[in-house]
């Protein structure tokens, strides 16, 4: 079985700003690891993926995540926040099994401040 | 990816009455899930839609409560039974592409507020 945790409910940055959102595992199998994204009022969306390969990914909107498999983190970043990141982050993690279901953080409530 | 719609995007109902919520894909998947996301909570998965025979319920749902129907792979249903306050929450539609190496896509949400 998979859990995952979020750290901190609530993550209040200024614009422009760097910002880290963590995520921590724990798994007795091979996972993949999500960040999914939900903005006000929309359902969600999924920001980047870990699969396979190297443990840096980035998504199109300069966010990156980082797999640290001997620390069981999967950090959320971004260098230089916008007002439009304002959201929730959802850390999710699936084992490799075609069985196996995905596991999601509690979540981590992102507000930009201008 | 999937395209996922879901209708309604959202309803208020009176205790006791059931809603049913429509989850529409388009093209045919063969895993397809319903989560429930309680106001400010993350998303409890409350069964596995399963084309052709009995969904698949999660601990702590049961299917009196929440029947669901999936007569083909891209068309489920949910149906909330009965309905109380403590049903208020955004119910989320989701699909698995296997092709996507085990990526869930999901629809909008129906925003569900039972006075």
């Amino acid at each position: 079985a998979q859990s995952v945790t979020q750290l901190d409910s609530q993550v209040p940055v200024f614009e422009e700003a760097p910002v880290e959102l963590r995520c921590n595992y724990s798994s007795s199998v091979s996972v993949y690891l999500f960040w999914y994204v939900q903005y006000p009022n929309q359902g969600l969306q999924l920001l980047l993926k870990y699969l396979s390969g190297s443990t840096l990914v980035e998504s199109i909107n300069g966010f990156e995540a980082e797999f640290n498999k001997s620390q069981t983190s999967f950090h959320l970043r971004k260098p230089s926040v916008h007002i439009s990141d304002t959201a929730e982050y959802f850390c999710a993690v699936k084992g490799y099994s075609s069985a196996s279901k995905i596991i999601f953080g509690s979540g981590t409530r992102l507000s930009i401040r201008p | 990816s999937a395209v996922i719609s879901q209708k309604p995007s959202r309803d208020i109902c009176q205790r006791g009455t059931s809603l049913t919520i429509q989850c529409q894909v388009d093209s045919q998947v063969t895993m397809m899930f319903w989560y429930r996301q309680q106001p400010g909570q993350s998303l409890t998965l409350i069964a596995t839609a399963n084309q052709g025979s009995e969904a698949t319920y999660e601990s702590g749902f049961v299917i009196d409560k929440f029947p669901i129907s999936r007569p083909n792979l891209t068309f489920s249903t949910l149906t909330v039974s009965n309905m109380s306050p403590e049903d208020s929450s955004i119910y989320l539609c989701s699909v698995e592409d296997r092709q996507g190496a085990d990526e869930q896509f999901f629809g909008p949400g129906t925003r569900l507020t039972v006075l």
